[in-house]
């Protein structure tokens, strides 16, 4: 069965530091996403993209935060700055079609676990 | 704004005993609705799904139906095992929001003894 897979699986870093998470979406899939879990909390949406844009972005989501497609298959999440705050799993996820399918179906890798000392 | 609220956890039960995990929504419009469930150390994995109100979603003897007049979507099973022991989330996704993101509950961790 397709699976999106993410590298790394875990991360640990210092703060201040920049981090790159990589996705790779299933093939023929249109819409990316990543979407952040702090230890204990709900899993929180940070930003969609189809069609090389961001098409919709939280609060979470600042300056600090960059998404990216550079090639036909890696979809990243780059953070800038980190902060202890940012410590948390990173779980990407892709869809073959938007919410007006009527049931839009998210797939999900299993997830980076970024640690910010 | 829309959102999922979930009963709280941990549920801690026997072998074959029956699971109720309570879930209702605050959506505009009419949301579908979905189950994911996370195995330790796994990521999120659809469980089943309802589209539209009165649909049942069944996946691996768990059921839940879109009850439109009380919005919600509880989770039920007759017999867990073992092997469910897992994080259930609820989630909605708005045919509003063209991008197409899942609002999630905060979640309800499973523990099932043998």
């Amino acid at each position: 069965e397709p699976e999106v897979t993410q590298t790394p699986s875990h991360q640990v870093t210092q703060m201040g530091q920049e981090v790159i998470l990589r996705c790779v979406p299933i093939s023929n899939h249109l819409y990316f996403y990543w979407y952040r879990q702090i230890l204990g909390q709900k899993v929180e949406f940070l930003v969609s993209f189809y069609n090389n844009e961001i098409s919709e972005k939280s609060e979470i989501f600042d300056d600090q935060f960059s998404v990216e497609r550079p090639d036909g298959s890696n979809f990243t999440l780059k953070i800038r700055s980190t902060k202890l705050e940012d410590s948390a799993m990173y779980f990407c996820a892709s869809s073959v079609a938007g919410a007006t399918s009527g049931a839009n179906v998210l797939t999900f890798g299993a997830g980076s676990r970024l640690t910010v000392l | 704004g829309d959102s999922v609220t979930q009963m709280e956890g941990p549920v801690t039960l026997s072998e074959e005993a029956c699971l109720t995990i309570n879930c209702t929504y605050t959506a505009t419009g009419y949301p579908s609705l979905f189950w994911y469930v996370q195995y330790p150390g796994e990521g999120l994995q659809l469980l089943l799904k309802a589209t539209k109100a009165d649909d049942k979603g069944s996946n691996k003897g768990f059921e839940a139906t879109y009850r439109k007049e009380t919005t919600s979507f509880h989770l039920e099973k007759g017999s867990v095992q073992v092997s469910d022991s897992a994080v259930y989330f609820c989630a909605l996704s708005s045919y509003y929001n063209q991008g197409g993101k899942l609002i999630f509950g905060q979640g309800t961790e499973l523990s099932v003894k043998p």
